[in-house]
């Protein structure tokens, strides 16, 4: 079964630092997508990026880059240059991409870490 | 555009009540999806839909319905509300199955008595 794993339940990291958010996931399948949301206090879900199993870069969107080390099965989120603005909670996620209506996967989400920026 | 939008915001049931909790896109998209987040856990899908008039079970299904007459609409309900079911629900929509993201409505908490 598809589980992703969140070890880090909170962190707290200086303003500027850059920090590392883990996650490990495990899947059977080939073909798979990895997603990272960030949740701030007021609740919604935003999201950050996607890496998908057969991307052999890694993703990058800003600030944002997933270390993608496919062997090893982690999809570990790094924020360079936090900022007071990046404290929340942070979700990592799996989606089959072979998945669709008749498949029996499911999306998961891990169990979050809080990121708490200190000033 | 409104993006996703959920409603009610906010709801308390008395055990055994029921009732219907809203999804609205204008995104054009042919993905909905139904979660719940409870204290400390991540998001858990409940049902999904792939388009119109479709409608599929995900990781925690039980205990509710759901249905998808509108494209735009992606309708959750609770037939008899039961206290394990105080929660966040989350709507989302997505364009594809596969790398788009999903875009997320502002959520429903729902507490049940």
């Amino acid at each position: 079964a598809q589980k992703i794993t969140q070890t880090q339940p909170g962190m707290f990291v200086q303003e500027k630092e850059a920090v590392t958010l883990d996650c490990t996931y495990d899947t059977s399948d080939q073909s798979y997508g990895l997603f990272w949301y960030k949740q701030p206090s007021s609740g919604e879900m935003i999201f950050l990026i996607y890496q998908g199993s057969y991307d052999e870069q890694n993703a990058t969107e800003g600030r944002y880059s997933l270390n993608f080390q496919k062997a090893r099965k982690s999809a570990n989120l790094v924020i360079s240059a936090s900022q007071l603005g990046d404290s929340a909670m942070y979700f990592c996620a799996m989606r089959d991409a072979d998945g669709g209506y008749s498949s029996a996967s499911k999306i998961i989400f891990g169990s979050g870490t809080r990121l708490s920026i200190r000033p | 555009n409104a993006g996703v939008t959920q409603t009610p915001k906010f709801r308390v049931l008395k055990t055994g009540q029921s009732m219907t909790l809203l999804c609205a896109q204008d995104m054009n998209h042919e993905y909905m999806y139904w979660y719940r987040q409870d204290p400390g856990m991540g998001l858990r899908l409940i049902h999904y839909s792939v388009g119109e008039g479709t409608t599929a079970k995900g990781e925690v299904p039980d205990g509710y319905n759901v249905s998808r007459l509108k494209k735009q609409n992606f309708l959750l309900g609770l037939e008899s509300a039961a206290p394990s079911q105080t929660s966040v629900y989350f709507c989302a929509s997505s364009y594809a199955w596969t790398q788009d993201e999903q875009y997320f409505g502002p959520g429903t908490r729902l507490t049940v008595t």
